[in-house]
């Protein structure tokens, strides 16, 4: 069965500083690669995601990550944070399985961005 | 575009009385349907989904149910909550030819 690993749970950053957040995942099958976001009092919204091609993604509000096959990573990066950055974010892994998408989630990283 | 709903957004129920959560998609016809549970620092756990009317499986035992009464329509049910109940659900659709799970804005159980 497939899992993902977010090995932060808890991240504290200053403005400005740079973000990564790790995920890797077990499954050694064709897997699709999600981070989702969710901000304070909001709903989950899809930040980027990775089907094929180049294995640098680009997602919204300035978010990459890159896939590494060879190390089962996908990881979260951002240059800058912003205060409006602060938010949990989860990485997932999906697989077709009989027609529909199982999809794991990882535990969360709760980030906290400081004025 | 597509857009999906849950209700209600917070509910408190006590121990043993039923439940019903509501999900609805619009602007798209038969999608994949998810409901998952999110408990703190365990992620998201996915309950049930199903690829189309009347057609659901179940990932966990548990004291839910799930229905799919029409295409578009989910629903996660309990004859009798337990405390063990308590979460944040989490409805979920999918298009048979993408691949990207797209999520309501949950809903708040506190059993007590």
């Amino acid at each position: 069965a497939q899992s993902v690993s977010q090995h932060n749970h808890h991240v504290i950053l200053s403005e400005a500083a740079s973000l990564e957040l790790g995920c890797n995942y077990s499954y050694g099958g064709t897997v699709n690669l999600f981070w989702y976001v969710q901000y304070p009092g909001q709903h989950l919204q899809l930040l980027l995601k990775y089907f094929s091609g180049d294995p640098l993604v680009k997602g919204i509000k300035g978010f990459e990550a890159e896939f590494i096959k060879s190390k089962f990573s996908f990881n979260l990066r951002k240059p800058s944070v912003q205060w409006s950055d602060t938010a949990e974010y989860f990485c997932a892994v999906s697989l077709n399985s009989g027609g529909y998408q199982k999809v794991t989630f990882g535990t969360g990283t709760k980030l906290q961005v400081i004025p | 575009s597509q857009t999906i709903h849950q209700w209600p957004a917070t509910l408190v129920q006590p121990v043993g009385s039923p439940l019903s959560l509501e999900c609805t998609v619009e602007g798209t016809s038969n999608p994949n349907l998810y409901w998952y549970r999110q408990a703190a620092g365990r992620g998201l756990q996915l309950l049930f989904y199903s690829v189309g009317i009347g057609q659901i499986s179940s990932e966990v035992p548990q004291n839910l149910s799930a229905s799919r009464p029409q295409d578009r329509q989910f629903i996660l049910s309990s004859k009798k909550l337990l405390l063990s109940d308590s979460g944040f659900y989490l409805c979920a659709w999918s298009s048979t030819s993408w691949n990207t799970i797209y999520f309501g804005e949950g809903s708040w159980l506190t059993v007590v």
